[in-house]
């Protein structure tokens, strides 16, 4: 069985300054997809960024950023710049290429301090 | 990024009687659609998995008797709480794809937050 694991429970980030939230999974597949995503106290889960594992380029969208390496199952997060607006609980999740489940990581809360 | 609703966003509820909670795709239809429980500060368990017009797929340890899921169309799938108790109070949301058109990303409702007295 695939498993999610983010050792992070809770992070906290200087406003503007960068952060990286970590997440490691376990598989056996070869072709799957990583996703990170938000959410915010209104708990709609927002999309944040998706990675192929058959990419080795890390997927980026504006000031967020992954670093996947796949040979040590990681994917971690990088915000940068960070913004208030930012603040919410994120889950990094993990779904194989020919499998529609998704399983979710136990979250890492972030705090942006102004 | 594509329209999931669900519909209520709270519901309160009598111990004993049943919830109906909707969830529609409203941009695009949703060949699969997933349902998750939240429970306070943890993260989302995947209850069930419905395709449009087929039985759904229920995790390990879900009760298929307790948790009716109904994909009748490709915009539309509910999930009704039967014979509601205390202990199904939690977070329901629900999520949406059509893998070849989304490339495999779910699109996640606003949840439900049920809470049976």
């Amino acid at each position: 069985a695939q498993t999610v694991t983010q050792s992070q429970p809770e992070m906290s980030v200087q406003e503007a300054e960068t952060v990286t939230l970590s997440c490691t999974y376990d598989t056996s597949e070869s072709d799957y997809y990583l996703f990170w995503y938000k959410q915010p106290p209104s708990r709609q889960m927002i999309l944040v960024i998706r990675q192929e594992a058959y990419k080795q380029q890390n997927a980026t969208e504006n000031r967020f950023s992954v670093n996947f390496q796949k040979a040590a199952k990681s994917f971690s997060l990088k915000i940068s710049d960070s913004q208030l607006g930012d603040a919410a609980m994120y889950f990094c999740a993990y779904r194989t290429y020919n499998n529609n489940d998704m399983r979710f990581g136990a979250g890492t809360r972030l705090t942006v301090k102004p | 990024g594509a329209v999931v609703s669900q519909h209520p966003s709270w519901v309160i509820c009598k111990s004993g009687t049943s919830v109906k909670i909707e969830c529609r795709s409203l941009d695009f239809q949703a060949t699969t659609m997933f349902w998750y429980r939240q429970f306070p500060k943890q993260s989302l368990m995947l209850m069930a998995t419905s395709n449009e017009g087929s039985k759904a797929t229920y995790e390990q340890g879900v009760e298929k008797d307790k948790f009716l899921i109904n994909h009748a169309s490709l915009t539309l799938s509910t999930l009704t709480v039967t014979s509601a108790h205390p202990e199904d109070s939690s977070f329901y949301i629900c999520s949406a794809s059509w893998d070849r058109v989304s490339k495999n990303i779910q699109y996640f409702g606003a949840g439900t937050r049920l809470s049976v007295l």
